[in-house]
């Protein structure tokens, strides 16, 4: 168990729906990453947040919204979504920017 | 360009016996991570070892060591004594250490393709 809280574990939706992806961090962890791994693309950075402040963007749709909030978790917002969404969206933590990143086990979304 | 390479889609060991998993990553930044974690049936993402690009010994974490060749860009990861607990997909990951526009540093993994190891008793 790494410490990190993902909520909920599977999530099945239909095209065009919105969704809202949950992550606690470590106790201790001021820095969240949201991945997304799927299929045809791996494991692919989304967003950086580190104390409230978005510090990095990677290949984040514009359907695609993320914060962190004064308790230090964060939530993933996809909206419109469409079939090519579905993956498994990790969310990380670490305690600081340059420190070794800690994985939650992990939201699988299912897109029909 | 692809910045972190791992040749060997699968890979079959038997047990007990040493595996080595391949990585070569590319990069011009001086200050970088390379890590390994791997990935088990279940889903989750387990970080198994950490080598900075400074660092003068080879990281070792109990039955996991990292034979860091910095000249050839290579961070391979070898598995003493292989247990079948250890079948599981294995990602490694660079993290470049860069500052963004407004002056603060980040620091994102970017991950290889995975290599799946099997452990045959």
């Amino acid at each position: 168990d790494s410490g990190v809280t993902q909520t909920p574990k599977h999530l099945i939706t239909a095209t065009g729906q919105r969704v809202t992806l949950r992550c606690s961090p470590r106790s201790g962890d001021l820095s969240v990453y949201w991945y997304q791994q799927s299929l045809d693309q791996g494991l692919q950075f989304l967003i950086q947040y580190y104390n409230g402040e978005e510090r990095a963007k990677g290949n984040i749709l514009e359907r695609f919204s993320a914060q962190q909030f004064p308790d230090l978790h964060s939530e993933l917002n996809l909206s419109s979504l469409e079939l090519g969404d579905s993956a498994l969206y990790f969310c990380a933590s670490s305690v600081d920017v340059g420190e070794t990143q800690y994985f939650g086990p992990g939201t699988r979304l299912l897109v029909l | 360009a692809q910045k972190i390479t791992q040749t060997q889609p699968g890979m079959f060991v038997q047990e007990k016996e040493a595996v080595t998993l391949d990585c070569t990553y590319d990069t011009s930044d001086p200050s970088y991570g390379l890590f390994w974690y791997k990935q088990p049936s279940s889903g989750e993402m387990i970080f198994l070892i950490y080598q900075g690009s400074y660092d003068q010994q080879n990281a070792t974490e109990g039955r996991y060591s990292l034979n860091f060749q910095k000249a050839r860009k290579s961070a391979n990861l070898v598995i003493s004594a292989s247990q079948l607990g250890d079948s599981a997909m294995y990602f490694c990951a660079m993290r470049e250490d860069l500052i963004n526009a407004g002056g603060t540093s980040y620091g994102k993994l970017t991950f290889g393709q995975g290599t799946i190891l099997t452990v045959h008793p």
